[in-house]
């Protein structure tokens, strides 16, 4: 079975670009999630579909970040425009479920951006 | 609120020798506690998790870690180290919404031949 996978592995823009990355979860996980880490700082969360729907998206920087994840299977997280302070690794994660608390996420191998 | 706190950003020990890595959280409601292994161009991978029961937890590869509430920690041990075991370890905590992970910043483990 495929697990998560992102698109592209790495990305490097200018400043006030256009990016677009791209997640695929495992088929039949319910739950996507993105998260990112800025360098030398924690992992932290961005936000939550419960299928095609934002279940939380507290974790969002600003509104030059807008995700997607139309029909409930892969999901778009597009940077308009770009900042420097947007470089970081971006995780997606995928879990089955809905509505189970502890249910295990799979993580992709994440996409690297680098603004310049 | 949940948070979580790693200490050392850098561990290096010998080949064979006990792997300690710390790990301490705040919660207000009992936690769900997690330890991830991210290996080099890999994603992160769950190691282990507690939930309720036995507050010693065994993982992959030999890791296990024990749930401390009194002291609220959460280290992560392994008897005896091998090269492989190279990687940066998070450990995480689920916050109150039950959905999103709340990582520490990360423990990079380094390996001495």
């Amino acid at each position: 079975e495929a697990g998560v996978t992102q698109f592209p592995s790495h990305s490097v823009i200018e400043k006030g670009q256009t990016v677009t990355l791209r997640c695929d979860p495992i088929s039949g996980h319910d739950n996507l999630y993105w998260y990112r880490r800025v360098m030398g700082k924690e992992i932290k969360f961005l936000l939550h579909f419960v299928k095609e729907s934002k279940q939380d998206e507290s974790g969002m920087p600003n509104n030059r970040f807008l995700a997607e994840r139309t029909g409930g299977t892969y999901s778009t997280l597009k940077v308009q425009p770009a900042e420097l302070e947007d470089s970081g690794v971006y995780f997606c994660a995928s879990s089955l479920l809905a509505g189970v608390i502890v249910n295990e996420q799979f993580f992709g191998p994440g996409t690297r951006l680098t603004v310049l | 609120a949940q948070s979580v706190t790693q200490l050392g950003s850098h561990v290096s020990v010998s080949e064979g020798a006990l792997v300690l890595l710390r790990c301490n959280y705040s919660s207000s409601v009992p936690p769900y506690l997690f330890w991830y292994v991210q290996y080099p161009n890999q994603g992160l991978q769950l190691l282990l998790k507690y939930t309720t029961g036995a507050t010693l937890v065994k993982g992959i590869n030999g890791f296990e870690a024990e749930f401390k509430k009194s002291e609220t920690s959460f280290h992560l041990t392994k008897p005896s180290a091998h090269m492989s075991d190279a990687a940066e370890y998070f450990c995480a905590v689920i916050g109150w919404s039950a959905s999103k992970i709340i990582f520490g910043s990360g423990t990079r483990l380094s390996i001495r031949p």
